[in-house]
């Protein structure tokens, strides 16, 4: 049964510039939510996803955006890249909004 | 707005002595997640508690849900090596789940 899977793993930009993070949930998951985490720092929501609408958005700006498909795979859309958006994306999927988390692995950024 | 306080930022204990985190919302929560993230890794669920005064145990891990359901512990019992790493509580409230800034757990050398 595979967890949830995220790719790319490390991922180097220029400001500027636009990226596109993927995400594929847990088996019988259909809840994909996305955090941003900078080095030492908690998780911070960006938004979640569910039957492909963004149900719920974090204090991040339109530069972030997302998408959810039928099969539940999600991606997080990131435009305009300014230094202070390298951290690690992680993505996380759940049975119910409110249900406990599976995290990927994640995908590194760095904006440079 | 909302928030979940968790203190300490950091704890620094020997091999064998016990560690203890505790998380205190501003606002009653409809249940409080923990998570561990060892360094480098991705946060892994441990557990969630719903009921009110509810105490669940995971070997070494006691983990506490207050009667207002407000504030909640971890509590970890002669720490070994592997308990290294930074756990989180997360509280869901107000169809949000609000994250505590974490407590690193380090074994001194």
């Amino acid at each position: 049964d595979a967890g949830v899977t995220q790719s790319p793993t490390h991922l180097i930009k220029t400001r500027g510039q636009q990226v596109t993070l993927r995400c594929s949930p847990k088996s019988g998951h259909d809840t994909v939510s996305w955090y941003q985490q900078a080095l030492g720092q908690g998780p911070q929501f960006i938004f979640q996803y569910y039957e492909e609408e963004e149900r719920q958005r974090g204090n991040f700006p339109d530069r972030f955006s997302g998408h959810q498909f039928p099969n539940y795979s999600s991606e997080l859309n990131v435009n305009a890249l300014l230094l202070g958006d390298s951290a690690l994306y992680l993505c996380a999927s759940s049975l119910a909004r409110n249900s406990p988390l599976h995290f990927g692995n994640g995908t590194r950024l760095t904006v440079t | 707005g909302q928030q979940v306080m968790q203190i300490p930022q950091y704890q620094h204990v020997q091999e064998g002595e016990d560690f203890t985190t505790y998380c205190n919302s501003s606002t009653t929560l409809s249940n409080i997640q923990w998570y561990k993230q060892r360094p480098g890794g991705h946060p892994v669920f441990l557990i969630q508690l719903v009921k009110s005064g509810e105490v669940k145990k995971q070997k070494r891990l006691t983990f506490q849900f207050g009667e207002a359901k407000k504030n909640s512990s971890l509590h970890i019992t002669a720490t070994q090596t592997t308990d290294v790493g930074t756990y989180f509580c997360a509280g869901w409230s107000n169809y949000q789940l609000i994250w505590g800034a974490g407590t690193k757990l380090i074994i001194k050398p």
